[in-house]
């Protein structure tokens, strides 16, 4: 099973602030996906990513969102302006082609003051 | 609307006694439909993918059904160990994804 990293584990940060949180990959999979469960809700799609470009994209993943592979390897998530709304588990995961299962990193548990 | 319904919520079963979880869905254009299990506080850990009605897949002590409208988790003789949180996800059209709620499962030794 393809393994996923992901930095920070627990991301505390003033409401306003930036944040950038980050997935490494230990495998060659090329579809990426950004998902968050706040807690005691369900997991929500934000987007997904492939070829160095977005392909599908929710409701959530909004202005203040953005997405980028920076190096070819990492696979970030920034967050513009945090809001206490943001708070929330932030889980990378990865799929070998569009439509198959899709492994899941331990996740940023992101708090927002 | 697009949505998945997982049932029950919750269930709590003693060691060894089987039972199923739902998962209902109303999506157009299913693509694929995934069975996770989910322990507090780590991500989703893949469990089995269905692509079409009256395929079946088989793990351990988990059996995974799907039809046109639900998919079924069996589970034989569970252990204490089986105890966590099973979600079922949807992909539909071009790349979208829903996740039920999941279902809390206790097993109790």
């Amino acid at each position: 099973e393809p393994e996923v990293t992901q930095t920070p584990s627990h991301q505390v940060t003033q409401m306003g602030q930036e944040v950038i949180l980050r997935c490494v990959p230990i495998s060659n999979h090329l579809y990426f996906y950004w998902y968050r469960q706040i807690l005691g809700q369900k997991v929500e799609f934000l987007v997904s990513f492939y070829n160095n470009e977005i392909s599908e994209k929710s409701e959530i993943f909004d202005d203040q969102f953005s997405v980028e592979r920076p190096d070819g390897s990492n696979f970030t998530l920034k967050i513009r302006s945090t809001k206490l709304e943001d708070s929330a588990m932030y889980f990378c995961a990865i799929a070998p082609a569009a439509g198959n299962e899709q492994f899941f990193g331990p996740g940023t548990r992101l708090t927002v003051l | 609307e697009d949505q998945v319904t997982q049932s029950p919520e919750a269930l709590r079963l003693q060691e060894g006694e089987s039972s199923s979880l739902n998962c209902s869905y109303t999506v157009s254009g299913l693509r694929g439909l995934f069975w996770y299990r989910q322990d507090p506080g780590k991500g989703p850990e893949f469990l089995f993918t269905l692509y079409s009605a009256g395929e079946e897949k088989e793990k351990e002590r988990l059996k995974a059904t799907l039809t046109k409208k639900e998919s079924f988790l069996h589970i034989t003789a569970p252990k204490p160990e089986d105890s966590a949180t099973y979600l079922c996800a949807v992909l539909y059209r071009d790349d979208k994804i829903i996740f039920g709620k999941g279902t809390r499962l206790h097993i109790l030794p």
